[in-house]
């Protein structure tokens, strides 16, 4: 099994690109969500989802979409690139309740 | 917001030591979670606590829960070199399955 296989692991953005950074599973986990890594900081929910159809709004939702039209995956979209939004991001998923979640590797992502 | 501290933020511990490391929390929980991660790397769920659970142990790991003080605790015992890491907290609140919210983290080095 993969696990959590985010792509690209690595992308540069110009202020006002949109691009998607994408988040596949294949634990048939119910439960995916994004987080943002900044500096010294922890993790901060972005978007968050509990099925297929089903996302909801975390802590720092504003500047991405997602959706979730497959158990399998669930897309971030950068609507318009900011400074801000450089960062490294996690997908996430867990099969719910009481289980805990698996990570993918990241996605650096640098707006110049 | 969700997510309270964690303390200490950095932790410099000698090989065989324990390292201890708490976090505190704000709302009610369903779960309180324990991740490790290593520079540059994804996160790894280490050890899951109900709320109707006080003390869990997996191998050298010990966690408590207090939820009347809304706190928990890691401890690592006999630590060595390869657990220097960032450990974060995290907690599923009550009637919020899916979210998950991280706080700022521990970074432990144990010296050889």
């Amino acid at each position: 099994n993969a696990g959590v296989t985010q792509t690209p692991k690595f992308q540069v953005l110009k202020t006002g690109q949109s691009m998607t950074l994408q988040c596949a599973q294949d634990m048939n986990h119910e439960y995916m969500s994004w987080y943002r890594q900044d500096p010294g900081m922890g993790l901060r929910l972005i978007h968050y989802s509990v099925g297929a159809g089903i996302t909801d709004q975390g802590e720092v939702p504003n500047g991405y979409n997602v959706s979730r039209s497959t158990t399998e995956d669930f897309p971030l979209r950068l609507l318009s690139a900011a400074p801000s939004q450089t960062s490294v991001y996690f997908c996430a998923s867990s099969y719910g309740g009481n289980g805990g979640y698996t990570f993918g590797s990241g996605t650096r992502l640098t707006v110049v | 917001s969700q997510q309270g501290e964690e303390d200490p933020q950095a932790l410099s511990i000698q090989e065989g030591e324990n390292a201890t490391m708490n976090c505190s929390y704000k709302t009610s929980i369903n779960n309180l979670q324990w991740y490790r991660q290593n520079s540059g790397r994804g996160l790894v769920h280490l050890i899951l606590i109900r709320s109707n659970e006080r003390e869990k142990h997996s191998g050298r790991l010990r966690v408590t829960l207090d939820t009347s003080k809304k706190s928990s605790s890691l401890l690592i015992t006999a630590s060595r070199a390869a657990d220097t890491a960032s450990y974060f907290c995290a907690t599923d609140a009550w009637n919020q399955g899916g979210k998950l919210i991280f706080g700022q983290g521990t970074e432990l080095s144990v010296k050889p």
